[in-house]
């Protein structure tokens, strides 16, 4: 069955470091990849799209990286802040039925002052 | 606000209770969702309206009934639920199904079964 696995529940690091989230899957041929920004109480925020064929996308201090044959995504906020804490879930659509969007179960990023 | 209202924000109800959470979006969008979060699981996906036909009912239980009237609500009709229903509720909506551009949520419903 179609699996989404990211890395680690809970990532701490300090202001300004760079944080790197990781997306795997299996059982999957997704055509793109979106990250989302949740806060606690929330719904889900849409930050990055990624499609199959691009290795890499920027907005402002966001990375994301695809790579099909790994199976992975990275998702890396550079200069990090405290501002930036919450949860970070990834999501793999396009495959041929429906569409549909299935999301990893996140990781939840708090950055330190 | 993200342009997806869901009211409540937060329901109590006894298992033998009926109610209905709403969701509207004035987006313009044409696909709208149900999706169900409970603690440390992934979201899991409940349904699918496209210009306002179910196209997808997750094997969900029949204490749980949507309805789209128009493209623009959707409702989720709860009956008889179980304490393990507790849950967020988060509606969601996109333009065309398959949409690669994102979804739009809305700031969920926390739902108690008690």
């Amino acid at each position: 069955s179609q699996k989404i696995e990211q890395n680690s529940e809970a990532l701490n690091i300090q202001e300004g470091k760079t944080a790197t989230l990781t997306c795997n899957y299996t059982n999957y041929s997704p055509a793109y990849l979106q990250w989302y920004r949740q806060d606690p109480g929330r719904g889900p925020v849409f930050l990055l799209l990624i499609r199959e064929n691009e290795k890499e996308k920027r907005k402002e201090r966001l990375k994301v990286t695809f790579d099909t044959t790994l199976k992975q995504s990275l998702f890396h906020i550079t200069a990090s802040q405290p501002a930036d804490s919450a949860t970070y879930l990834c999501a793999l659509g396009g495959s041929s039925n429906t569409g549909k969007l299935i999301f990893g179960q996140g990781t939840t990023l708090q950055v330190k002052p | 606000e993200t342009g997806v209202t869901q009211t409540p924000r937060h329901l109590v109800m006894g298992m033998t209770n009926k109610k209905s959470l709403k969701c509207e979006q004035h987006l313009g969008h044409n696909a709208m969702y149900w999706y169900k979060q409970s603690a440390k699981k992934p979201l899991e996906l409940m349904f699918v309206y496209s210009l306002e036909e179910r196209v997808e009912n997750n094997s969900v239980p029949s204490r749980f009934s949507p309805e789209c009237p128009n493209s623009s609500h959707l409702f989720l009709h709860l009956h008889t639920l179980q304490p393990e229903d507790s849950a967020l509720y988060l509606c969601a909506s996109s333009q065309g199904q398959n949409n690669p551009y994102g979804y739009t949520f809305g700031s969920g419903t926390r739902l108690t079964v008690v």
